[in-house]
């Protein structure tokens, strides 16, 4: 078995301001994503990394950065927070592009 | 344009009764169909899957019809019970393309006791 850690478990920021949310996996699965999901509806893809280094941009990747620093991390930078993306971001791993997907538990985004 | 559509938005359903889930897609080239649960206050988990070499996969009470020529595919639930109350989500995929799983908006099923 494994886990997923999501830091922070609640994230407040101003509007404009640059944030960074971390994903920490020790499944040690080779691909990890970055969806968000908004208030009753699905799982947009934001970001992906099928290896080490390696960044694949998603659906809703507009606004985003995100760094494979290693293996078991993935992180995502809110390069300017606005007040409409207020979300839960779900971070996911697996152990390749082919297989199940295992979710973290998730950072809330609140913009003020 | 790949698109996963699911329906009905919300559904409630009696105890015992069967759960009827639905979506469809577009890309014909779609190769993986998994369903994923996702309980309130939660992460999404996998429930179940289905690859196209296969038109039913059950596991329990769950069941997954799949029907390629119309591109639709289903998720049964066989004597709901409360603790099924939860919002389900279909999602499609392509082998090959990097695992990115296109997933639909959600089914919010209530079972009522």
């Amino acid at each position: 078995g494994g886990i997923i850690t999501q830091t922070p478990k609640f994230l407040i920021g101003q509007e404009g301001q640059k944030l960074t949310l971390k994903c920490q996996q020790n499944f040690n699965h080779d691909t990890m994503y970055w969806y968000r999901q908004d208030s009753g509806k699905g799982l947009r893809l934001i970001y992906y990394s099928i290896t080490e280094n390696d960044l694949q941009k998603g659906d809703l990747s507009e606004g985003y950065d995100a760094s494979r620093e290693k293996k078991s991390s993935f992180s995502l930078t809110v390069t300017s927070a606005q007040k409409n993306e207020m979300a839960v971001f779900l971070c996911a791993s697996s152990i390749n592009w082919a297989a199940e997907q295992f979710f973290g538990p998730g950072t809330r985004l609140t913009v003020l | 344009q790949q698109q996963v559509r699911q329906s009905p938005q919300s559904l409630t359903v009696w105890e015992g009764e069967t759960a009827i889930l639905n979506c469809s897609y577009e890309d014909s080239t779609f190769d993986y169909f998994p369903w994923y649960h996702q309980f309130p206050g939660e992460s999404p988990a996998l429930l179940i899957a289905i690859r196209p070499v296969s038109n039913k996969k059950e596991d329990g009470r769950f069941t997954i019809f799949f029907n390629k020529r119309e591109k639709k595919f289903s998720l049964h639930i066989a004597d709901s019970q409360p603790g099924d109350s939860a919002t389900y989500f279909c999602a499609a995929s392509i082998t090959g393309n990097t695992g990115k799983l296109i997933f639909g908006l959600g089914t919010t099923l209530q079972v009522q006791p």
